[in-house]
């Protein structure tokens, strides 16, 4: 089982929709959770990153997380043909300094 | 603010040639991380340095060596190059708390 799994996608969604995006991952002691959105050809950009169980809401973009049913969640209102672009979910899952990434989701804005 | 840098972009060696791909950040973060990332899949660590001075192995760190040559620089060394090492990698660098920054990325490619 991989630590921290990813809808590969792609996730085809029209313009000015919600995209939800989702990711689980297997270690119930992980602390921190962060989003990036990366471009092809590009390097990972971070979009968002949360701590704590709940909502966090910054522009268009809401992290979700649910630490009971280890899950996080992206969501992406208004979503724009430039939202087009993978998403990789990383996950610390302890004390460490390391991230585990997923293999990310293809997400697909149709003008 | 030229934040992670990593040299060169672009690189072909042959089968048993050796590389040295370079990282340097100037945002005085105390860990820094090497990633490789495969087509279709997410980043994989392959060393990382929580601080000046210290290195730990991640995922997949066979075939690679590293050297944390001061707080700056990061370097991550291939002894003798294989096709499988074919890959984009990335370097990134952190502060206690908080989100890794990532390079540009260098493209290797291995004949």
């Amino acid at each position: 089982q991989k630590e921290v799994e990813q809808n590969s996608g792609p996730l085809s969604v029209p313009e000015g929709a919600i995209a939800s995006l989702n990711c689980t991952y297997s270690d119930r002691g992980s602390q921190s959770f962060f989003w990036y959105r990366q471009y092809s050809g590009k390097s990972p950009e971070l979009i968002m990153f949360i701590y704590s169980n709940g909502d966090k809401e910054d522009g268009r973009f809401t992290a979700q997380l649910n630490k009971a049913s280890q899950y996080v969640s992206l969501l992406i209102r208004d979503s724009q043909p430039s939202d087009s672009a993978t998403y990789l979910c990383a996950v610390m899952m302890d004390s460490s300094y390391k991230l585990i990434f997923g293999s990310g989701t293809r997400l697909l804005v149709r003008p | 603010n030229a934040g992670v840098t990593q040299t060169p972009k672009f690189q072909v060696l042959k089968t048993g040639q050796s590389m040295t791909l370079q990282c340097a950040q100037d945002m005085n973060h105390n860990s820094m991380y090497w990633y490789r990332q495969d087509p279709g899949m997410g980043l994989r660590l392959i060393y990382y340095s929580a601080s000046e001075g210290t290195t730990d192995k991640g995922e997949v760190p066979n075939g690679y060596n590293v050297s944390r040559l001061n707080k700056r620089e990061f370097s991550l060394r291939l002894e003798s190059a294989a096709p499988s090492q074919t890959s984009v990698y990335f370097c990134a660098s952190r502060q206690a708390n908080q989100p890794q920054h990532f390079g540009d990325g260098t493209r290797l490619s291995i004949l």
